[in-house]
């Protein structure tokens, strides 16, 4: 699979091949947390989400991590299919605060 | 089930007019609702809060004068952008919530409305 670094707007993968899109969160009173995937011209499509209690979830092809100790969080996506370009943002969330706070996004383009 | 509609999907108007853009929670209550602006190739950036039945919880730097939000039923928020600018061309997002006991929650999107000011 391929990885992106932190803050690096594109990632390019070969379809079939494992995605890895990372994102860093600054705020440690943060505890929910959550990945959408955003198509051109539409809203943002709710993918998975974590709690600050777990370091780890899984969902159909996709698991996020969470590492606290450094603040940062990763979405997997296994066997990277063409419908799966788009764009991704983390969003993190402080207990007791219902807003939410967004990441740059990490723009995902499947090769064939 | 949450799904969120907004209405319209896209809107032209001349610089100076106001526009009105729906979002509706269309199968659960929506007890907050949330709207945000997307500039291409940007982050969604929350512009405001509203809360059913109270007023609109504006994020620093949005004008709450030019951004009007009414939050009137449990299903519904409108964002009205009075006084349009060819600046203010974006792409608007609304999401709702249902809360409870302050919990940590999800917040479910509509699908945006492209606004062109000319």
């Amino acid at each position: 699979g391929e990885s992106v670094g932190l803050h690096l707007p594109t990632l390019s993968v070969q379809e079939g091949d494992n995605s890895i899109i990372n994102c860093a969160y600054s705020n440690s009173a943060s505890d929910y947390f959550i990945w959408y995937k955003q198509e051109s011209g539409k809203g943002p499509q709710f993918i998975i989400d974590i709690r600050s209690n777990m370091d780890k979830r899984q969902g159909q092809r996709v698991t996020v991590l969470l590492n606290k100790t450094v603040k940062h969080l990763s979405l997997q996506i296994a066997a990277t299919q063409p419908g799966d370009s788009a764009v991704y943002f983390c969003a993190e969330n402080i207990r007791g605060d219902y807003k939410l706070s967004f990441g740059a996004g990490t723009t995902v383009t499947v090769r064939a | 089930g949450a799904v969120v509609s907004q209405h319209p999907s896209w809107v032209i108007c001349k610089s100076g007019t106001s526009v009105k853009i729906e979002c509706r929670s269309l199968d659960f209550q929506a007890t907050t609702m949330f709207w945000y602006r997307q500039f291409p190739k940007q982050s969604l950036m929350l512009m405001a809060t509203s809360n059913e039945g109270s007023k609109a919880t504006y994020e620093q730097g949005v004008e709450k004068d030019k951004f009007l939000i009414n939050h009137a039923s449990l299903t519904l928020s409108t964002l009205t952008v009075t006084s349009a600018h060819p600046e203010d061309s974006s792409f608007y997002i609304c999401s709702a919530s249902s809360v409870s006991g302050g919990e940590s929650y999800e917040q479910y999107f509509g699908p945006g409305t492209r606004l062109t000011v000319t």
